[in-house]
């Protein structure tokens, strides 16, 4: 199926750094979504974003619906350990049509 | 609300064998979201139902896969014969509204030898 392109696929930093990861899509959409799935769990919603241009803030977590429509970004600000995990972005392209994932990014936090 | 449940957690089967998969969504969600992870295709929707309805089965690869929901809090998705390119995790997920946040399940880890 359609998958979105998420860069990087990993990312090794130090604990304290900020981090950034972004998506895109050859398809406009109309919600850009951003998970973090933990080992051996389920991905967890972190933020959505419903509007060109919207950016919204979840604590250290920051999104961005791009303008086009067609990217988003994510950016994690002074990292710690429990932010290790996968970060998925998602995408919508209609109302009621089904989400599609990017391949995912696996951050690991050094203390 | 204790979320998503879904069983086993873990399966090892053999090739040829039948494997179900069952999940409970949370109490009140009308949408219910089937995935399956894998590392080559990364998460990928197979089925959804709405209010115990089928609505989209284009992502089931094929007829060996099938999916129920014979009422609002169980459902199953059944691989029969199983075959080593089905091991993955599989996810299930639901929501209040199509367009709302899917909460997802720990996953089932599927191994078929």
């Amino acid at each position: 199926g359609q998958q979105l392109n998420q860069s990087p696929q990993s990312m090794f930093i130090q604990e304290g750094e900020d981090v950034s990861m972004n998506c895109t899509s050859s398809s406009i959409f109309n919600t850009w979504l951003w998970y973090k799935q933990d080992p051996g769990e389920g991905p967890v919603l972190l933020i959505a974003l419903y509007k060109a241009g919207e950016l919204t803030s979840n604590g250290r977590l920051t999104a961005q619906f791009g303008i086009t429509r067609k990217d988003s970004f994510l950016n994690i600000s002074a990292s710690i350990p429990s932010d290790v995990g996968i970060y998925f972005c998602a995408g919508r392209e209609t109302s009621g049509s089904r989400l599609t994932f990017g391949e995912g990014t696996q951050l690991t936090v050094n203390p | 609300d204790a979320g998503v449940i879904q069983s086993p957690r873990h399966e090892v089967t053999e090739m040829g064998q039948e494997v179900t998969l069952r999940c409970k969504p949370i109490s009140g969600h009308d949408y219910l979201f089937w995935y399956r992870q894998t590392m080559m295709r990364g998460l990928e929707l197979l089925i959804y139902f709405n209010n115990n309805v089928p609505i989209d089965d284009s992502g089931m690869p094929e007829d060996r896969f099938s999916a129920k929901m014979p009422n609002a809090s169980f459902s199953t998705l059944k691989i029969q014969p199983s075959e080593p390119r089905d091991s993955a995790v599989y996810f299930c997920a639901s929501s209040q509204g199509v367009d709302n946040e899917q909460f997802f399940g720990p996953g089932t880890r599927l191994t078929v030898l």
